[in-house]
């Protein structure tokens, strides 16, 4: 199936640093949304994105929409220990008929305290 | 509670049996999906379902994979004759609106394991 280029597939970082992760696409998507993952749980959704060039914060992350709706990026600064997991993007677009959201691959994020 | 529920957390089939997975949407949300995420990787989409219309079956990797809605709010995920590649972890999403501005929202997952 279908997914989205998502990189660093990995991080490792000391407590405090700041993170960043990309989501890149081929296809144009009008809504990007990034969710973190952790073991033996569903995704939960960070942040929604809605427009081009659009800037969104929540708390210490924050996501941008790309301009030419392609790419999308999120931002952690202070990272802390419960930051751990795997964090998703997801693009919506309408591809074979209806609207779906398109996973990345994930960024693996290990803090170290 | 308020969130989308799925059940059961897990199950354990052998080879060849069929197995159903259930999903409760949010109260109200017009669209549900299901997604099979392998292990490592992230969520793959299955199938979207708009009330009780199945408008996309794309990702259903075979015939022997089925879900239905027919009430348009609990919805039923169903394999056939399961095979050990079906492993995975299957998750369903709710949103409110069919297009447009719309989150998903995702449960807990049901972890498949054929053996």
């Amino acid at each position: 199936g279908q997914q989205l280029n998502q990189s660093p597939q990995s991080m490792f970082i000391q407590e405090g640093e700041d993170v960043s992760m990309n989501c890149t696409s081929s296809s144009i998507f009008n809504t990007w949304l990034w969710y973190k993952q952790e073991p033996g749980e569903g995704p939960v959704l960070l942040i929604a994105l809605y427009k081009a060039g659009e800037l969104t914060s929540n708390g210490r992350l924050t996501a941008q929409f790309g301009i030419t709706r392609k790419d999308s990026f999120l931002n952690i600064s202070a990272s802390i220990p419960s930051d751990v997991g795997i964090y998703f993007c997801a693009g919506r677009g309408f591809t074979s008929g209806t609207y779906k959201y398109i996973f990345g691959t994930g960024t693996r994020l290990k803090v170290l305290a | 509670g308020a969130g989308v529920s799925q059940s059961p957390r897990y199950k354990v089939a052998k080879r060849g049996q069929d197995v159903a997975l259930r999903c409760d949407p949010i109260s109200g949300h017009v669209s549900l999906f299901w997604y099979q995420q392998a292990l490592g990787q992230g969520p793959e989409f299955l199938t979207y379902f708009q009330n009780e219309a199945q408008l996309d079956k794309s990702g259903l990797p075979s015939d022997r994979f089925f879900a239905e809605r027919p009430e348009g709010s609990v919805s039923t995920l169903k394999i056939q004759r399961t095979q050990q590649e079906d492993s995975a972890v299957y998750l369903c999403a709710s949103s409110l609106s069919s297009r447009g501005n719309t989150e998903a929202f995702f449960g807990q997952g049901t972890r498949l394991t054929v053996v």
